[in-house]
Formats: structure tokens, C-alpha cells, sequence
């Protein structure tokens, strides 16, 4: 059973471009988070979905900051118009369908913008 | 929503000897508290957790004490390894939802052969 996957796992983008981040959940998962970590710091919540649903975004800024969960494939967390405070490493995570809430990470994408 | 905070921020140990990390909580509603071990360049790796209806559990030489009166919760490492040498992490849940997590601020354990 392969754990969390994401890709890529680094990105390097100029201020103003787009940066679009992929998650893969753990077989049998229905649940991914997205954190974000800033350097010597510890992870901050961002979004929780399920399928084709956002369940908790709290986390989230509200401008620039999007992401999906769709029936089909990865779970994405896009950031539009990037900016050098944009910059940190993105951990998703994946959890099992309702009663079992242990979160596993995926190693992280680490953006870096330009 | 919840606040962790997490301490020492570094913490060196010859090895073989042991190691805590406290954490306190602010949500007295709280009642899981997992433990993740973060390598460098890698993601956060879950060592053990604790259910708020058990003071302690343990596993080897890992184990995690939990006072909810007080509202802390506790790491102990023994007979430390060199392979420990990690940034660990305690969590609680959000908002009072153990499917979304608030981290402390990390811990840097190097252990000292």
C-alpha cells in the first residue's frame, strides 16, 4: 500500500506565476488536509476535503488560495499570482472514511518563489 | 480553536539517555494527541498517539503521558539513538475536530553519540 503521494516535490516559481501542488491519498482514504510549513516553524492547518467536497477551509487565505478534491484523481491546492511569502514547504495528508481520524503526511512539496 | 505550544524548541542528549518534550493545550475539549516525527526533507511521520480515556501508553521505547487536568501531554524517548535525532511534533485537534490538527511549534532532538 503506497502512502501519500505529492507531487512535485520541489517547485520553483516567479513571483506572479501559478503553482499548482498534487496529492495523492493513501488507497482506501476519503480524506486530505493540506499544511503549510514555514522554516523552523511547525505545520498550520490549511483546507480538509473529501470527494469533490471542501469540509473545513479555516486555514485557507482567502485570496489566490484554492483547492479541489475532484471524484477522479489527485487533490490539488493552487495558488495563483505566487508571491515570495508564498514560499514554504505544502505537507498533505490523508486519513480513513469516518471513525478513524490518524492523519498520514505525504514528504511535501517544497515551493520556492523566485 | 485550539493553542499548542511546545517545549524545548531544541534538546540535545548523549545517547542512551532520555528525552521528554511537553506540550500544553488550550481546548479542555480536546481529546486526541497524536506525535509526529519529522526527518529532514521528509513529511511528518506518526510515532504514536494518545486517546483522551488513558493517562499513558506506550510502544517500545516510545511512550506518551496525557494530563487533562492540566491539559498537557508529554513525549518520552528512551535509551536514545542517533536515528532519533528528528524534529517532533504534538498535535490537537481544531476547533474541537480531531480530522483537522494544530501543530507545536516542533522540537529539534539531536542525539549525541
Amino acid at each position: 500500500n503506497a502512502g501519500v503521494m505529492q507531487n512535485p516535490r520541489h517547485l520553483v516559481r516567479r513571483r506572479g506565476q501559478e503553482a499548482r501542488l498534487r496529492c495523492s491519498p493513501m488507497k482506501g482514504h476519503s480524506h486530505v488536509y493540506w499544511y503549510r510549513q514555514l522554516p523552523e516553524e511547525g505545520l498550520k492547518f490549511m483546507v480538509y476535503l473529501q470527494k469533490e467536497n471542501i469540509i473545513d477551509e479555516s486555514g485557507m487565505p482567502k485570496e489566490r488560495f484554492s483547492a479541489e478534491f475532484p471524484k477522479e484523481g489527485p487533490s490539488i491546492l493552487r495558488i495563483q499570482q505566487v508571491v515570495r511569502g508564498d514560499s514554504a514547504a505544502y505537507f498533505c495528508a490523508s486519513s480513513p472514511p469516518a471513525g478513524r481520524e490518524t492523519q498520514y503526511f505525504g514528504p511535501g512539496t517544497r515551493l520556492l518563489v523566485l | 480553536g485550539e493553542n499548542v505550544e511546545q517545549h524545548p524548541s531544541t534538546l540535545s542528549v548523549q545517547e542512551g539517555d532520555s528525552a521528554v518534550i511537553k506540550c500544553t493545550y488550550s481546548d479542555s475539549a480536546s481529546n486526541y494527541f497524536p506525535w509526529y516525527k519529522q526527518e529532514l526533507g521528509k513529511g511528518s511521520q506518526l510515532i504514536i498517539d494518545i486517546r483522551s480515556n488513558v493517562g499513558e501508553k506506550k510502544d517500545q521505547r516510545i511512550a506518551v503521558t496525557l494530563n487533562k487536568t492540566a491539559k498537557h501531554f508529554s513525549l518520552h524517548i528512551t535509551e536514545t539513538q542517533p536515528e532519533d535525532s528528528a524534529v517532533y511534533f504534538c498535535a490537537a485537534p481544531h476547533s474541537g475536530s480531531a480530522r483537522q490538527l494544530t501543530f507545536g511549534s516542533g522540537t529539534q532532538l539531536t542525539v549525541l553519540p
